[in-house]
């Protein structure tokens, strides 16, 4: 069974580094065509990539938000970190984490989100 | 502004069919395959639909997916209450270097 779960400060101030972990289980991210991407959605907005790791360490970023994001995995402990460096208030959104299959493309497993509020 | 574009809403009643368009250009829709999401309100989105026309386990025959040149499409037969909900399409873009999403399209059955 296939699980993720994000977890991380649900509040951070406008300027702070926000750093969020995916932690799965059911699969390993060194498996041939395992990926793990980061989504965010504000509220009431529409769900906006953000970043994707994938099982050879191949890092891939909105461009957008390149500067600001780093994506990183920890394979032994079937983690994967997201930093946002900068944070702003438009950056409130619940961030999901997702198991990605590389052929096709597809987010076939979410974690249930985690809202994060920049405010001071 | 999304790079694929949706209706921002749709509707039917229920037992009729609705369509979900999506609509790209070429290093998107059209160099890659789609997938189709649903999201209820405060949960995580859901696979509906992946590499363009195949459903997951567990995801009823009532929808379909299919894909023409740069625009994609979402098809729900059957319309039931349950099916309200936010619609997402995505897709690879090879200009872009990763995933984009489709702005969403909130179906509401009358």
């Amino acid at each position: 069974q296939v699980t993720l779960r994000e977890s991380g400060p649900a509040l951070v101030k406008p300027t702070q580094t926000l750093i969020l972990t995916c932690s799965f289980s059911g699969f390993s991210l060194s498996t041939n065509g395992m990926c793990v991407t980061w989504v965010r959605q504000p509220p009431g907005k529409a769900l906006e990539w953000l970043a994707l790791i994938d099982w050879d360490d191949e890092k891939y970023y909105s461009t957008s938000l390149k500067t600001r994001l780093t994506i990183s995995k920890d394979t032994s402990k079937n983690q994967v970190v997201l930093t946002m460096t900068n944070m702003d208030p438009a950056d409130t959104a619940t961030y999901y984490c997702a198991r990605v299959q590389w052929t096709g493309i597809y987010f076939d497993h979410w974690g249930q989100g985690a809202l994060v509020t920049v405010s001071s | 502004q999304s790079v694929l574009t949706q209706p921002p809403s749709a509707s039917g009643a229920p037992g009729q069919r609705v369509t979900i368009s999506c609509s790209g250009d070429r290093p998107n829709i059209g160099s890659n395959f789609v997938s189709w999401y649903r999201q209820f309100p405060g949960t995580a989105p859901k696979l509906l639909i992946y590499t363009n026309n195949k459903r997951p386990s567990g995801v009823p025959a009532r929808f379909s997916g299919s894909k023409s040149g740069t625009s994609a499409s979402l098809a729900i037969s059957g319309l039931q209450s349950e099916d309200e909900g936010d619609y997402y399409c995505v897709t690879w873009d090879d200009s872009l270097d990763g995933p984009v999403f489709g702005g969403g399209t909130q179906l509401t059955v009358l």
